[in-house]
């Protein structure tokens, strides 16, 4: 089983519509992390979590909400899609225990805002 | 502005031959580094981590750190056409209060067999 699970794999939505993007691991790290990959524009943090009761905004966090829902799950929030929030959505742990640096990615979620 | 930059290639390499890849980055007071390998339509995968000067070597695969330089490079040796990927160098950037993981935006690596 992987460690890192990220749901839905792709979704294609319309403007307007509100989507959640889900991460699950069992890896037993405390930190976890929303990354999305655009061509051209490389891997942008969007928003990042040390623990459940830690939230904080990374470089590009507008338009987006984030919910830490237990250790093993975080979840990313398009209140309202728009066209350019289509990208890749990559979800990261990382474990405080050994520094806490080295992420691990999960499978991504090809979301696209038509 | 704090940068990690990366040459965007394609770098193309015969199979068998030493691949070279170069990260510049622009905060002094980094300490972490890491390179990653991203196959196309995957998902980053870790495969070198460094923090200190000098060289760290993990089978074929060797990261170099130069902090005064502010420079990291990875070397693939005895390169094999399944390391043709994109090659992703990402540094914890400095900040007041705030913790990121900085990419660059990879290196293509096509190994020619």
């Amino acid at each position: 089983d992987a460690d890192v699970t990220q749901t839905p794999r792709n979704r294609i939505t319309k403007t307007g519509k509100r989507i959640m993007l889900e991460c699950s691991q069992t890896k037993g790290h405390d930190r976890m992390y929303w990354y999305r990959q655009d061509p051209g524009l490389g891997l942008r943090l969007i928003y990042y979590s040390f623990d459940v009761k830690d939230i904080n905004k990374g470089e590009i966090s507008d338009g987006y909400s984030v919910s830490r829902q237990a250790q093993a799950k975080f979840s990313l929030s398009l209140e309202s899609a728009i066209p350019n929030q289509t990208a890749l959505y990559f979800c990261a742990t990382s474990d405080t225990q050994t520094g806490g640096d080295e992420q691990f990615f999960g499978p991504g979620t090809r979301l696209t805002v038509l | 502005q704090k940068e990690v930059e990366q040459n965007s290639g394609p770098l193309s390499v015969p199979e068998g031959a030493i691949a070279s890849l170069n990260c510049t980055y622009s905060d002094r007071v980094s300490q972490s580094f890491f390179w990653y390998r991203q196959y196309s339509g995957k998902s980053p995968e870790l495969i070198m981590s460094i923090y200190s000067n000098g060289d760290k070597e993990d089978g074929r695969f060797t990261a170099q750190l130069n902090k005064a330089s502010q420079y990291v490079s990875l070397l693939i040796r005895d390169s094999q056409p399944s390391d043709s990927a994109t090659y992703l160098c990402a540094v914890i950037l400095s900040g007041a209060g705030s913790y990121q993981l900085t990419f660059g935006k990879g290196t293509k690596l096509s190994v020619i067999p």
